[in-house]
């Protein structure tokens, strides 16, 4: 069965960095798109990052372009998130999702990992 | 890209049906048949219950149903039963490679 397992949340300061990590199986993973997406706490969902299935294609919300970095190891079925410079308005737990298509839907998401960004 | 444009509430008895609405724009939801809708239990996942405005995946109830009339795209949930108590999120693709959701609908059943 389709599992994803996201790493690497916590709590951090603002203006440091954090690397989240999601772990995939039960599915060939190099041939599907894979996303990151966000949710504040209390707040609703917020798409965050793409990636193509050969890491040759990306693309970022505004909200995080040019902060945070999407990257995918195809031979490890894992995808990452680099975050830099996090603000405190990146608090939120962050979920990976499997993409069908390129951004028309997400069928599989993993339990999340959560982000604490404060001083 | 804004958000798409979700009522905060909505209830209805065992047995009934309830529609929820999400409306965007000609840019996202009116330009494209790519709206989806997820369900969000507390403290869990969201899961896919309509892709393609009103395609169902499979092991998804056929109580849910999905439609599109211009910029406005309905979640139909019919024979309602209190399992289907939660939160409720639209999704379209919005031009420039992004996504866009909406804020949310909480559906509870009386």
């Amino acid at each position: 069965q389709v599992q994803l397992v996201e790493s690497g949340g916590g709590v951090v300061q603002p203006g440091r960095s954090l690397r989240l990590s999601c772990a995939a199986s039960g599915f060939t993973f190099n041939i599907y798109s894979m996303n990151w997406v966000r949710q504040a706490p209390g707040k609703g969902l917020e798409w965050v990052a793409i990636m193509s299935y050969d890491g040759d294609t990306k693309y970022y919300a505004d909200s995080v372009k040019g902060r945070f970095t999407i990257s995918r190891d195809n031979s490890k079925s894992t995808l990452y998130l680099q975050m830099n410079s996090l603000r405190v308005e990146d608090t939120a737990v962050y979920y990976c999702a499997r993409g069908r298509g390129w951004l028309t839907y997400f069928d599989y998401w993993g339990q999340g990992t959560l982000v604490s960004v404060s001083s | 890209q804004s958000a798409l444009t979700q009522p905060p509430s909505a209830s209805g008895s065992p047995g009934q049906s309830v529609t929820l609405s999400c409306t965007g724009t000609s840019s996202d939801v009116g330009g494209y048949k790519y709206v989806s809708w997820y369900q969000q239990h507390p403290g869990k996942a969201p899961k896919l219950m309509i892709y393609e405005v009103s395609e169902r995946p499979s092991g998804v109830p056929d109580r849910f149903s999905g439609s599109k009339s211009g910029n406005t795209a309905s979640l139909t949930v019919s024979g309602l039963q209190a399992e289907d108590e939660a939160d409720y999120y639209c999704s379209s693709y919005a031009s420039s490679n992004s996504v866009v959701f909406g804020g949310g609908t909480k559906l509870t059943v009386l």
